[in-house]
C-alpha cells in the first residue's frame, strides 16, 4: 500500500515570504507527527495530532510556525515570514494508534521529507 | 524529560566485522526504544523497536539490540556487516503516559562500511 506521501519534496523560497508543507498520512492512520531535522543532526518533535486534535504543538519553535488536520487526514504545516534559520528538512509521520494510549501499534512511518531552503 | 546520546558520530567498519552502535537514553518514565535507520535521499526505517517486554530484541537485517536498564543503555549490533548497512542510524526514545508518541531522536551515527 501508499505510505506517507509529502509535498513538495524541496521548496526554495525567499526570506519573508509563506510556505505550505503538505503531508499525505497513510490510510486510516490516526496520528499524524512532524518532526524538522536540520543539516548533521537527528529530527527534532515540532508537533502532533490524533484525528484532527492537535495533541501537542511544544515543539513548533515560534508563532511563525503553524499546523492544522482539520479533517483528520491530510495535514499542512505553515511557517510565515520565512527566516534562512527555517531551512532544513521537515519530515511527517503517521502511526495506526492513538498516542496517549499505551499500544504496540504506535510505530511511526515516516515519509520522505520537505527539503526547505530559504535564500 | 527524556535524551538520547549517541556516542560516536562515525564508525568505520570493515565488511564482515561486527557493528556495534552505542546509545545511552535519559527517561522520567518507562521509555520505549528504537532504533530508525536512514540511507541517502530516502525516508526513516524502523530497525527494531524495545517496548517493556525481552531486553534482546532482534530486529530486520539481522540487527539487534539489548535493553539494560542499569546501564541506561540500548546498544545496536550486528555480527557481520554488508556494505548495504552504509547509512545514517538512529537511536529514538518515547516515553509512556500523556506525551507517549513524541519521539526523541539522538543525534545520529553515519556507518561506513568499508569493502
Amino acid at each position: 500500500g501508499a505510505g506517507v506521501s509529502q509535498s513538495p519534496r524541496y521548496k526554495v523560497t525567499k526570506r519573508g515570504q509563506d510556505v505550505a508543507l503538505r503531508c499525505d498520512p497513510i490510510s486510516g492512520h490516526v496520528s499524524l507527527y512532524w518532526y524538522r531535522q536540520a543539516l548533521g543532526q537527528g529530527p527534532e518533535f515540532l508537533t502532533y495530532f490524533n484525528y484532527e486534535a492537535q495533541q501537542d504543538k511544544s515543539g513548533l519553535p515560534n508563532d511563525r510556525f503553524s499546523a492544522e488536520r482539520p479533517e483528520g487526514s491530510i495535514s499542512t504545516l505553515t511557517i510565515q515570514r520565512t527566516e534562512q534559520r527555517d531551512s532544513a528538512m521537515y519530515r511527517c509521520a503517521s502511526s495506526w494508534g492513538a498516542s496517549g494510549v499505551l499500544s504496540s501499534y504506535n510505530e511511526q512511518f515516516f515519509g520522505p521529507g520537505t527539503r526547505l531552503t530559504v535564500l | 524529560a527524556q535524551s538520547v546520546t549517541q556516542l560516536d558520530s562515525h564508525v568505520s567498519v570493515s565488511e564482515g566485522t561486527p557493528v556495534l552502535l552505542r546509545c545511552n537514553y535519559s527517561s522520567s518514565y518507562s521509555p520505549s526504544l528504537f532504533w530508525y535507520v536512514q540511507h541517502p535521499n530516502k525516508g526513516l526505517q524502523l530497525l527494531l523497536k524495545y517496548t517493556s517486554a525481552a531486553t534482546l530484541v532482534k530486529g530486520i537485517n539481522g540487527f539487534e539490540a539489548e535493553f539494560k536498564k542499569s546501564e541506561t543503555s540500548f546498544h545496536l549490533t550486528k555480527p557481520s556487516a554488508h556494505m548495504s548497512d552504509a547509512a545514517e542510524y538512529f537511536c529514538v526514545v518515547s516515553e509512556s503516559g500523556t506525551s507517549y508518541g513524541k519521539l526523541t531522536f539522538g543525534q545520529g551515527t553515519i556507518l561506513t562500511v568499508h569493502p
